[in-house]
């Protein structure tokens, strides 16, 4: 299956900075990889599509202009949380889906970046 | 919309115990895919299974089974003589036609004891 990787594993930053985090599929050519988001003791909720060489899909409710996805090539897609304020202290994970013939397929997700503003 | 839900929000056995753990899901779509997950305290998502729609085929992988039920929408997970390891959280998501968009349920803590 595919390997995803994630950097930085966690990061703590200063309200009103940025911080860009990178999500990386090692073995896999990912034209798509989505972008999760997940409060403490809460479950995932689905934030972006990224997608390669075009501009990212945002989900009702996610500003596209705080949280700006850049896929430049198959292998990396980096967001960026711009003005960071403590509430998007959050685990942030991306995921890569694998598509195979007819109906299957798998989706691979990183390992998440634990992000906390201070 | 979809929707899953996962009404167990946390569920504690003694080792050595089968548990199961609830999945219902709502979709008007005939094409979908469903997932189990589970997350350690680590954080990392580890993928446990695939079903699509069109196979109602329960399915046993060692200790954990699947029971597909489409006439009731659900999706169960059953572990049998569990164990310490099993301790994490498990989320249950559903995927429309492939679209590799993921729903979550709310995620079941599972907590074995010794």
């Amino acid at each position: 299956g595919a390997v995803v990787s994630q950097h930085p594993s966690w990061v703590i930053c200063k309200s009103g900075t940025s911080v860009k985090i990178e999500c990386r599929s090692l073995d896999f050519q990912a034209t798509t990889m989505f972008w999760y988001r997940q409060f403490p003791k809460q479950s995932l909720m689905l934030m972006a599509t990224s997608n390669e060489g075009s501009k990212a899909t945002y989900e009702q409710g996610v500003e596209k202009d705080k949280f700006l996805i850049n896929h430049a090539s198959l292998t990396l897609s980096t967001l960026t949380v711009t003005s960071a304020h403590p509430e998007d202290s959050s685990f942030y994970i991306c995921s890569v889906g694998t598509s195979g013939a007819g109906l299957s397929y798998e989706q691979y997700f990183g390992p998440g970046t634990r992000l906390t503003v201070t | 919309a979809q929707k899953v839900t996962q009404a167990q929000t946390e569920i504690s056995v003694v080792e050595k115990e089968d548990v199961t753990l609830d999945c219902v899901y709502e979709t008007r779509d005939t094409t979908y895919y469903l997932f189990w997950y589970k997350q350690p305290p680590s954080g990392e998502l580890v993928f446990l299974i695939r079903r699509n729609s069109f196979d109602e085929q329960n399915e046993i992988s060692g200790r954990y089974s699947w029971n597909f039920q489409k006439s009731t929408s659900s999706f169960n997970f059953t572990i049998t003589a569990s164990q310490v390891v099993d301790s994490a959280v498990y989320f249950c998501a559903l995927d429309i036609q492939g679209a590799q968009k993921l729903v979550f349920g709310q995620g079941t803590r599972l907590t074995i004891n010794p």
